[in-house]
């Protein structure tokens, strides 16, 4: 069985400051895919990135910045400069491949993290 | 591209009434539709999965027969909560597996319809 564990309910930090979401998963799946989303107060899901389970290179895009360590099973979230706009809530998603035979390919997502950034 | 729609976006029913919910993808063929629930601050369930042409695959604990999917085409899933009562209350929101890229198991997701049952 597969689970997230996204162990901070809710962080708040004040403007510009770096913040850390974090994320742990469970897989007995050697090719999974890993998820991270941004969910606004209007509720639609912002897809952030896609990592697959092969590929361990950290990833930065702008302010953001992903942390892949399969040997801790984590795959953190990095905001550096963090703004008011980023305050939302944050899910971690995991997969498995949809060949992987189990059937199981649609998202197991963890609890979430609000991020709240203070002006 | 990669555009999925939900229709409505919002719906205030009575209970005991259905309400069907419908999740086109309109920019690409999805051979596969996922279907989800949030309850207010909480995450994400996954309800079912459903295919193109064939029957759904529901999760466990989620009725099939209280929560009926067709996938009719490779465009179109509908969700209908049939007699529908408070507790069903919740934001419902579905992705689509673009057929071209499912191999990344690349989902797209809709903005959800928020059902309120009175």
């Amino acid at each position: 069985a597969q689970k997230v564990t996204q162990a901070q309910t809710e962080i708040s930090v004040v403007e510009k400051e770096d913040v850390t979401l974090d994320c742990v998963y469970e897989t007995r799946d050697t090719t999974y895919y890993l998820f991270w989303y941004k969910q606004p107060p209007s509720g639609e899901l912002v897809f952030l990135i896609r990592r697959n389970s092969f590929d361990e290179q950290n990833e930065i895009s702008g302010r953001y910045s992903w942390n892949f360590q399969k040997s801790t099973s984590s795959f953190n979230f990095t905001i550096t400069a963090s703004q008011v706009v980023d305050s939302a809530v944050y899910f971690c998603a995991l997969s498995e491949s949809p060949y992987s035979g189990g059937g199981a390919d649609g998202l197991t997502f963890g609890k979430g993290t609000h991020l709240i950034i203070q002006p | 591209g990669a555009v999925v729609s939900q229709h409505p976006s919002r719906v205030i029913c009575k209970s005991g009434t259905s309400v069907k919910i419908e999740c086109r993808s309109l920019d690409f063929q999805a051979t596969t539709m996922f279907w989800y629930r949030q309850f207010p601050k909480q995450s994400l369930m996954l309800m079912a999965t459903s295919n193109e042409g064939s029957k759904a695959t529901y999760e466990q604990g989620v009725e099939k027969d209280k929560f009926l999917i067709n996938h009719a085409s490779l465009t179109l899933s509908t969700l209908t909560v049939t007699s529908a009562h408070p507790e069903d209350s919740s934001f419902y929101i579905c992705s689509a597996r673009d057929i071209r890229r499912s191999s990344y198991n690349e989902q797209f997701f809709g903005p959800g319809t928020r059902l309120t049952v009175l």
